[in-house]
């Protein structure tokens, strides 16, 4: 069974500070990983989605690679700002025609 | 589009009694999943259907929870009888093809079992 790390657990930064969220995986046979945000009390907004093909993907401030060989993918996030406050969680689909989830890092960007 | 949505949006219900879960996936999505969220435990699949056929239903605790979906624009998850351990938010979700594809999630609803 595909299992999700997501480490740390909880990070706080200065407004401003670049920052990377960490996410690795157990099985390398995997078809896209999805990056998501969760606001308490909230359900899960899709951020990111990398194809196994792909390497990485950018929207905005943020940017997902993939390293598939190494189980490893990462969200780096540019100028972070207290709007940016949340728990973002990974998921990693394998062949089971379903997502893995991480079980995320709580980010915390102070003003 | 109005996104995935779920009702009701909170649940409080009595030990033993029946719940039932709502869920309308967004148009034109062909798999709709059903996640549980806990502390202890995070997110996890409950059930996947892919073309309103139940695909993989082996998340689904034990016998007390059921899901159907009648039609492509509907689903229910229902827990009979209800018990406080199953106190968690619960989520569904709809992607276009295959399971593995981008997912998008409703609002969930937060059922607490006294």
């Amino acid at each position: 069974k595909q299992e999700v790390t997501q480490i740390p657990a909880a990070l706080s930064v200065p407004e401003g500070e670049n920052l990377v969220l960490n996410c690795s995986f157990t099985d390398s046979a995997i078809y896209n990983l999805q990056w998501f945000r969760q606001d308490p009390g909230k359900g899960l907004t899709s951020l990111l989605l990398i194809q196994s093909s792909q390497r990485e993907q950018t929207s905005g401030r943020l940017n997902a690679s993939l390293d598939k060989s190494s189980g490893r993918s990462t969200l780096y996030i540019a100028a972070s700002q207290p709007g940016d406050s949340a728990t973002y969680l990974c998921a990693v689909s394998g062949t089971g025609n379903q997502f893995y989830f991480g079980t995320g890092t709580s980010l915390t960007v102070i003003p | 589009d109005a996104g995935v949505i779920q009702s009701p949006r909170h649940e409080v219900t009595e030990m033993g009694q029946e719940v039932t879960l709502r869920c309308k996936p967004i148009s034109g999505h062909n798999s709709l999943f059903w996640y549980r969220q806990t502390m202890m435990r995070g997110l996890e699949l409950l059930i996947y259907f892919n073309n309103n056929v139940p695909i993989d239903d082996s998340g689904m605790p034990e016998d007390r929870f059921s899901a159907k979906m009648p039609n492509a624009s509907f689903s229910t998850l229902k827990i009979q009888p209800s018990e406080p351990r199953d106190s968690a938010v619960y989520f569904c979700a709809s992607s276009f093809g295959p399971g593995y594809n981008e997912q998008f999630f409703g609002p969930g609803t937060r059922l607490t079992v006294l």
